[in-house]
């Protein structure tokens, strides 16, 4: 089945504790992103990656760090979270740019205390 | 940047009637503009989208329509049902920079 997985789905830390959130597709797209969802701002693009090695900052890259060493892996990583990333991050790819079909994962809700 | 305007942030509809969401963008450049539904806990999910050297787009009850002049673009859906109860979101791709750039979302609600 042609899917987008995130992994932790759910996660509560505390500031400071780096963190390291797995997203992967099985579709060999070559676009894939993070965006972060909160009530009222709709969904905000953190990073996104056209192939690999290729990375770029989205509208909201601060406190984030991505690589992109195999095509089908894109983890996010969140070296010192504070309380203002508590919120529902999801990742997607697609075919080859922003302008095509995005799939999405399930989402993973962090929670940083 | 680019920014995208949505409106309404709700919307309550009774069922078989229309709904319609509108957004506006900033960025003449923009040329893809998508619609993502997101049902309760799930993940965003395409169903429709509108390139810039189209003016209209229908699938069943769902229409796009695009007006490039204004940069304002519109999802209309036809006798709503329960199950069209969703966040909706619209956004627009930025060509040079390959952003994906969304709007804020609409609730709709359809009420039987």
């Amino acid at each position: 089945e042609a899917q987008v997985t995130q992994n932790p789905r759910y996660l509560i830390t505390v500031t400071g504790k780096k963190l390291t959130v797995t997203c992967s597709q099985n579709m060999n797209h070559e676009y894939m992103s993070w965006y972060r969802q909160d009530p009222g701002l709709g969904l905000r693009q953190i990073y996104y990656s056209m192939n690999v090695e290729v990375t770029d900052k989205g509208d909201v890259p601060e406190g984030y760090k991505v690589s992109r060493k195999e095509k089908r892996n894109f983890p996010l990583i969140l070296e010192s979270p504070s309380p203002n990333q508590t919120s529902l991050y999801f990742c997607a790819s697609s075919y080859r740019a922003a302008s095509y079909e995005q799939y999405f994962g399930p989402g993973t809700r962090l929670t940083v205390t | 940047g680019e920014n995208v305007e949505q409106h309404p942030s709700t919307l309550s509809v009774q069922e078989g009637d229309s709904a319609v969401i509108k957004c506006t963008y900033s960025d003449s450049a923009s040329n893809y503009f998508p619609w993502y539904k997101q049902e309760l806990g799930k993940g965003p999910q395409l169903i429709i989208d509108i390139r810039s050297n189209v003016g209209e787009k229908k699938d069943q009850r769902i229409a796009v329509t695009l007006n490039k002049t204004a940069k304002h673009f519109s999802l209309h859906i036809t006798e709503t049902q329960p199950e069209d109860s969703a966040v909706y979101f619209c956004a627009a791709s930025m060509r040079d920079t390959d952003k994906l750039i969304f709007g804020t979302g609409t609730r709709l609600q359809v009420f039987p």
